[in-house]
């Protein structure tokens, strides 16, 4: 099983460019999750997605942007990229709220 | 509301020796309570996961955590460390309040010497 699949893995971008962050998961999880991870803070929830055509804001979702896409996909968009979203980003998605997480292998993302 | 606090940004032990990573938790309803770990440039997995079965959880790779309410803690533990147990634990919370979302504590690295 792949589980969570995020591409890419590392990308570098340049202030106010402008970026998708894939994610795809083939256990047909219901719930899917984008999250940042920056040292000394834990994970932060950008946004989410509990089922097929509803997303919802999480703790700092703030220029970002959703879309799930299908079942299967939930991507995450940055559309005038800053300093401060430099961050390993990483989705998730789980069966139901009493179950744990899957992650990705997450991705690193720079911003100059 | 929830929130969870790891205490302890580092722990330091020798191999062979007892592991103890300390969360403390609040929710004014039950909690659901989690323990993952990431290694290097890896995502986060769950090693283990309390709700509201057995106090007593025993996980992966030797983990074990007991829920104790009246402490409000969900302390991990190992008898013995390996070397190959270095890596960040991260502890989490989720409760119907927080429409089952978990919040994440602020991780605790693990070092192990030999």
């Amino acid at each position: 099983n792949a589980g969570v699949t995020q591409t890419p893995k590392f990308q570098v971008l340049k202030t106010g460019q402008s970026m998708t962050l894939q994610c795809a998961q083939d256990m047909n999880h219901n719930s899917m999750y984008w999250y940042r991870q920056d040292p000394g803070m834990g994970l932060r929830l950008i946004y989410y997605s509990a089922s097929e055509g509803t997303t919802d804001k999480g703790e700092v979702p703030n220029g970002y942007n959703v879309s799930r896409l299908n079942k299967r996909e939930f991507s995450l968009r940055l559309e005038s990229a800053a300093p401060s979203q430099t961050s390993v980003y990483f989705c998730a998605s789980r069966e139901g709220q009493f179950y744990g997480y899957t992650f990705g292998s997450g991705t690193r993302l720079t911003v100059v | 509301a929830q929130s969870v606090t790891q205490l302890g940004s580092h722990v330091s032990v020798s191999e062979g020796a007892l592991v103890l990573l300390r969360c403390n938790y609040s929710s004014s309803v039950p909690p659901y309570l989690f323990w993952y770990v990431q290694y290097p440039n890896q995502g986060l997995q769950l090693l283990l996961k309390y709700t509201s079965a057995a106090t007593l959880v025993k996980g992966i790779n030797g983990f074990e955590a007991e829920f104790k309410k009246s402490e409000t803690s969900f302390h991990l533990t190992k008898p013995s460390a390996h070397m190959s147990d270095a890596a960040e634990y991260f502890c989490a919370v989720s409760a119907q309040g927080g429409s089952y979302i978990p919040t994440f504590g602020r991780g605790t690295s693990l070092i192990v010497h030999p």
